[in-house]
């Protein structure tokens, strides 16, 4: 079946835009994790979504920061007033239902703020 | 969730057993240890999980010493798709959450 899908793959932006990464999760699972990835390091949690709350948004770094899940399907991880220190990639992984349930992890959106 | 360990890089021959260890020496006791790898542009990938009994899947084994300070992931015939950065993670559940905390992992770069 098809697993978690991101778009887009890419995105280059000014700093001080506004920017929106999409994730689709695969069908049927109620747990959704944002991680962001900088270069040469591991993935860091951002934020995790038990259907369409988000259960513990302790990951993001700061207001600017924001990530909806209004149908308990796809998420919308939102950046606000672009820095350049935004730049890395972006995570998406899902599981069953939460808890101890495998996280399957998304290609991640590569985010480049010029 | 406890710290882990683990070298910066390996080296492991086509066709031989690739033993990566990781040491977690601040392990709870109701913490796991997964083990993740990421192929290059690619999103981390699970591979096994374990608690204290050593694990076996199709992909590879982990063994948990007894006090459960260290682990290693044994995959058993290292082909070139192996090459990768593999995380040892353990973690706890947080009420409904379970956060992976990566560290910065081994680069397994199996050669031909």
């Amino acid at each position: 079946g098809a697993g978690v899908s991101q778009t887009p793959s890419n995105k280059v932006t000014e700093k001080g835009k506004y920017v929106e990464l999409r994730c689709d999760p695969i069908s049927g699972h109620t747990a959704l994790y944002w991680y962001r990835q900088s270069l040469g390091q591991g993935p860091e949690f951002l934020i995790y979504f038990q259907g369409t709350g988000a259960a513990d948004d302790s990951g993001l770094p700061n207001d600017r920061f924001f990530a909806v899940r209004p149908e308990g399907s796809v998420s919308t991880l939102k950046i606000q007033r672009t820095e350049r220190g935004d730049s890395a990639v972006y995570l998406c992984a899902s599981s069953t239902s939460g808890g101890a349930d495998t996280q399957y992890f998304g290609p991640g959106t590569r985010l480049t703020v010029l | 969730d406890a710290k882990t360990t683990q070298p910066t890089s390996m080296d492991c021959a086509e066709g031989r057993a690739a033993n990566l260890p990781c040491n977690h020496s601040t392990i709870s006791g109701n913490e796991y240890v997964y083990w993740y790898r990421q192929i290059h542009s690619q999103g981390p990938q699970y591979i096994i999980h374990g608690l204290k009994n050593n694990e076996t899947n199709e992909m590879a084994s982990l063994i948990i010493t007894e006090d459960r300070k260290s682990s290693t992931l044994i995959l058993p015939h290292a082909t070139l798709r192996d090459t990768a950065v593999y995380y040892c993670i353990v973690s706890v559940l947080f009420g409904s959450a379970r956060q992976l905390t990566f560290g910065s992992g081994t680069q397994l770069t199996v050669l031909p």
